[in-house]
């Protein structure tokens, strides 16, 4: 997980606040994606960059928006957030789309 | 839509034992991915499979990819605490579904010494 860095690790919101997760990979990969965990859920994919410049969405990108910065960096922003959204959420990247996923961390959100 | 289906959902056993973990789908992948995550962390990638009938081993792990690229399994031998963890399978799609990787709920494996 070393190529991979979540900030922050930890977040509490109320309930219309706004916030950046930032993300940040140092293996010059060229796909990076934003998920999110939830107990009997499954990991589920929120947006996806197959490359710089290019955003796409996932299966559940209501409430949110992506920002591809360069090759280096993709943030997710939470414009008004809302309890549902309260989970851990994971960035992830690696070479192409649709292969194999190198993760971060994680970002624990809990929206009150 | 894909779906993978992972059984068990949760294993207890004791260490030493030996242990299969399945994932299945109606679909057909064009590879598999098994990753492992721990609490507090994020899944970490164990392998990849690409070919139906392919057989990977990585230590005491054993990983098959069925014949018809539509199915997993991962078969621990002797497992020890160590092994704990979420068993996550994610199967990479083809043609409409070529962004992205699906993946199962989970094998939440508990090894007890």
């Amino acid at each position: 997980n070393a190529g991979v860095t979540q900030t922050p690790k930890f977040q509490v919101l109320k309930t219309g606040q706004s916030m950046t997760l930032q993300c940040a990979q140092d293996m010059n990969h060229n796909s990076m994606y934003w998920y999110r965990q939830d107990p009997g859920m499954g990991l589920r994919l929120i947006y996806y960059s197959a490359s710089e410049g290019t955003t796409d969405k996932g299966e559940v990108p209501n409430g949110y928006n992506v920002s591809r910065l360069n090759k280096r960096e993709f943030s997710l922003r939470l414009e008004s957030a809302a309890p549902s959204q309260t989970s851990v959420y994971f960035c992830a990247e690696g070479p192409r789309p649709n292969t194999e996923a190198f993760f971060g961390q994680g970002t624990r959100l809990t929206v009150v | 839509t894909q779906l993978l289906e992972q059984s068990p959902q949760f294993l207890s056993i004791q260490e030493g034992e030996n242990l299969t973990v399945y994932c299945n789908s109606s679909s057909v992948f064009s590879s598999l991915q098994w990753y492992r995550q721990e609490p507090g962390e994020g899944p970490v990638l164990l392998v990849t499979v690409v070919t139906g009938g392919e057989v990977k081993k990585l230590k005491r792990l054993t990983f098959q990819f069925g014949d018809a690229r539509k199915d997993s399994s991962l078969h621990i031998t002797a497992a020890q605490p160590g092994d704990t963890g979420l068993y996550l399978c994610a199967g990479a799609g083809s043609g409409g579904s070529n962004y992205k990787l699906t993946f199962g709920k989970g094998t939440l494996l508990t090894v007890n010494p």
